[in-house]
């Protein structure tokens, strides 16, 4: 079945800092690829997306690639600030149907 | 995209009661879904809440146990059944308009925790 392997947290990281979190997935077909965010006492939010082989997703200045020759979906910013620590999810959708498969979730501490 | 309505948001429950959440959202979605996230770890899909059927529930995940309802396209509810410590997680409702390769939403989730 679909899998989604993230690396495993916590990252903590200094304001300023570059920042990779790893994702790589396993999956039948030609799965759609999400990284979502979950803020402390908050629910999930979509960060970004890509549905298809090197598209690049981005948002807030966070970036991320879909690499099918890797498959893998690496989430970057290249200046992180205090107010990104957060939960960040890696997942993927069976293109037949919406629901999702996670990624065990990586904790990102930036302090300044 | 979609606002979900998800209540309550958090619950302290005794162990052998029963929950019902509720799910509601502004716009009619054809897919519904309900997810758990339990203490420190990743979400897990539970089941997919069917409009005028019965849900379709992932392995481990069993009818007796989170029974869900889905009158219509706006609205669905889990009931966690005979609860024990274990069943302690956030629960999410998650919508898609249903079309290939959409994001999903969430809601905010409910945080249950069973003494």
């Amino acid at each position: 079945g679909d899998s989604v392997t993230q690396m495993e947290g916590p990252v903590t990281l200094s304001e300023e800092a570059f920042l990779t979190i790893n994702c790589t997935y396993t999956a039948t077909g030609y799965p759609s690829l999400f990284w979502y965010v979950q803020y402390p006492g908050e629910g999930l939010q979509l960060l970004l997306k890509a549905t298809k082989a090197d598209d690049k997703g981005s948002n807030k200045g966070f970036e991320a690639t879909y690499r099918k020759e890797t498959t893998s979906f690496h989430l970057e910013k290249g200046s992180v600030q205090v107010s990104d620590s957060a939960v960040y999810f890696c997942a993927l959708s069976d293109p037949t149907a919406s629901k999702l498969t996670f990624g065990t979730g990586t904790r990102l501490q930036v302090t300044l | 995209s979609a606002v979900i309505s998800q209540k309550p948001s958090r619950d302290i429950c005794q162990r052998g009661t029963s929950l019902t959440i509720q799910c509601q959202v502004d716009s009619q979605v054809t897919m519904m879904f309900w997810y758990r996230q339990q203490p420190g770890q990743s979400l897990t899909l539970i089941a997919t809440a069917n409009q005028g059927s019965e849900a379709t529930y992932e392995s481990g995940f069993v009818i007796d146990k989170f029974p869900i309802s889905r009158p219509n396209l706006t609205f669905s509810t889990l009931t966690v059944s005979n609860m024990s410590p274990e069943d302690s997680s956030i629960y999410l409702c998650s919508v898609s308009p249903g079309q290939t390769n959409t994001e999903a939403f969430f809601g905010q989730g409910t945080r249950l925790t069973v003494v």
